[in-house]
This record gives C-alpha cells, sequence and structure tokens, in this order.
C-alpha cells in the first residue's frame, strides 16, 4: 500500500542550527502538507504546497520556515535557527487531487532542540 | 474560520464497553469531517471522514460517527471497546476539498479490563 514516508524518524539539533526534515509522498499526489505537533498539543497546520507554490500557510510558518520540492519525489521543510521552541513532531501529508479528502500522513519526524 | 472543540482529554472504559469520543465543530461552509488515531509514537491514521454523503459514517476497526448539522457534532462511537483501542483520537475539519485540517485537542482513551 502507497505510504508517505519521512526521514529521519529522529533528529536532534542544537539552537540555532537549520535542520531539513524530508518527505517522500505518495507518488501520484499532487497536495502536499506540513504539520505540526508540540507534544501534548494538537496538531496544527503549518504550510500547504501545490504545483511548485505555497497554497496557503499559517501564523507559523514565518521566515524561519521554507518548503521546497527539489525534484518529482521530495517535498522538505527547512527550519533555519532553530529555537527550542522548534521542538515538536512534524508530520508530512498529501492529498491525491482537488477533488479528494483524505489526507495521508507519514509517521513523523520528531524534532528536540537542544 | 474553521475550529473544532473535542471534549474531554481523558476518556476510560471498560474493555467491552461502549465508547463515545465528542466532537463539535465551527465552520462557515459545509464541513468535511474526520477522525483520526493516533497510536504511541506512530502518525496519523484516518479512522473515517464524512463528506456530505450519509450522515452515519462507518470507519475501520468498528468505529462511527455521525454527523449532526443541528448539534454541529460528529461524535465518534463503537459499541464494544477493546484494548487496542487505547490510543489517542483527533476530530478534525476542513472546508472543501484537498485543504488543510484544523484538528481539536484530541481525546486519550483508554481502556481498561
Amino acid at each position: 500500500e502507497p505510504e508517505v514516508t519521512q526521514t529521519p524518524s529522529h533528529q536532534v539539533t542544537q539552537m540555532g542550527q537549520e535542520v531539513i526534515l524530508r518527505c517522500v509522498p505518495i507518488s501520484n499526489h499532487l497536495y502536499f502538507y506540513w504539520y505540526r505537533q508540540i507534544l501534548g498539543q494538537k496538531v496544527e497546520f503549518l504550510v500547504s504546497f501545490y504545483n511548485n507554490e505555497i497554497s496557503e500557510k499559517s501564523e507559523i510558518f514565518d521566515d524561519q520556515f521554507s518548503v521546497e520540492r527539489p525534484d518529482g519525489s521530495n517535498f522538505t521543510l527547512k527550519i533555519r535557527s532553530t529555537k527550542l521552541e522548534d521542538s515538536a513532531m512534524y508530520f508530512c501529508a498529501s492529498i491525491m487531487t482537488d477533488s479528494d479528502t483524505e489526507a495521508f500522513f507519514g509517521q513523523g519526524t520528531r524534532l528536540t532542540v537542544v | 474560520a474553521q475550529s473544532v472543540t473535542q471534549l474531554g482529554s481523558h476518556v476510560s472504559v471498560s474493555e467491552g464497553a461502549l465508547v463515545l469520543l465528542r466532537c463539535n465543530y465551527s465552520s462557515s461552509v459545509p464541513p468535511y469531517l474526520f477522525w483520526y488515531v493516533q497510536y504511541p509514537n506512530q502518525g496519523l491514521q484516518l479512522l473515517l471522514k464524512y463528506t456530505s454523503a450519509a450522515t452515519l459514517v462507518k470507519g475501520i476497526n468498528g468505529f462511527e460517527a455521525e454527523f449532526k448539522k443541528s448539534e454541529t457534532s460528529f461524535h465518534l462511537t463503537k459499541p464494544s471497546a477493546h484494548m487496542s483501542d487505547a490510543a489517542e483520537y483527533f476530530c478534525a475539519v476542513s472546508e472543501s476539498t484537498a485543504s488543510k485540517l484544523t484538528f481539536g485537542t484530541g481525546t486519550r482513551l483508554q481502556v481498561t479490563l
């Protein structure tokens, strides 16, 4: 069964460093998303991406964050100058077409900023 | 703007008992509604979804939910809890196809012997 794949599963980084979280969405999906879940809190939308550009972003997604689809398969989230409060589980999701509602989620990357 | 309220951050039931997890939503347009389950240290798995077809929706693992527009609710139920149902459950809403999800704060379901 096709699935969304995220790497790494856990990343530890020092405050101030840059991290790149990687996702491989399901191959025929067109809409891509990043969400985050701070420990013990709800899942929050960060950004959506379609046709090689951001289609929507939340207030959380400021200049510290960027997304990219560098090739035909990967979808990355870059966090510059990480802060302690960036520690969270980051989920990638994809939806197949504009008439679909079901988002398929990856297993997540746990980011720990120390 | 859309929002979801899940009443009860923790719910404990005995094995074999009815499971009822509450979800109320707010949406300016007819919503799409979802229940996701998250097992420890895992990602989000779709249990079921409402997309304006039948108001009673059946999902995986014996769960179902009923959309009640008059009550703006989408409560999740299962007639008989199993130990393997212990997990975190999230209700979510979206306002259109291929759009972002807005999640509730989640309900942790504990199943006891």
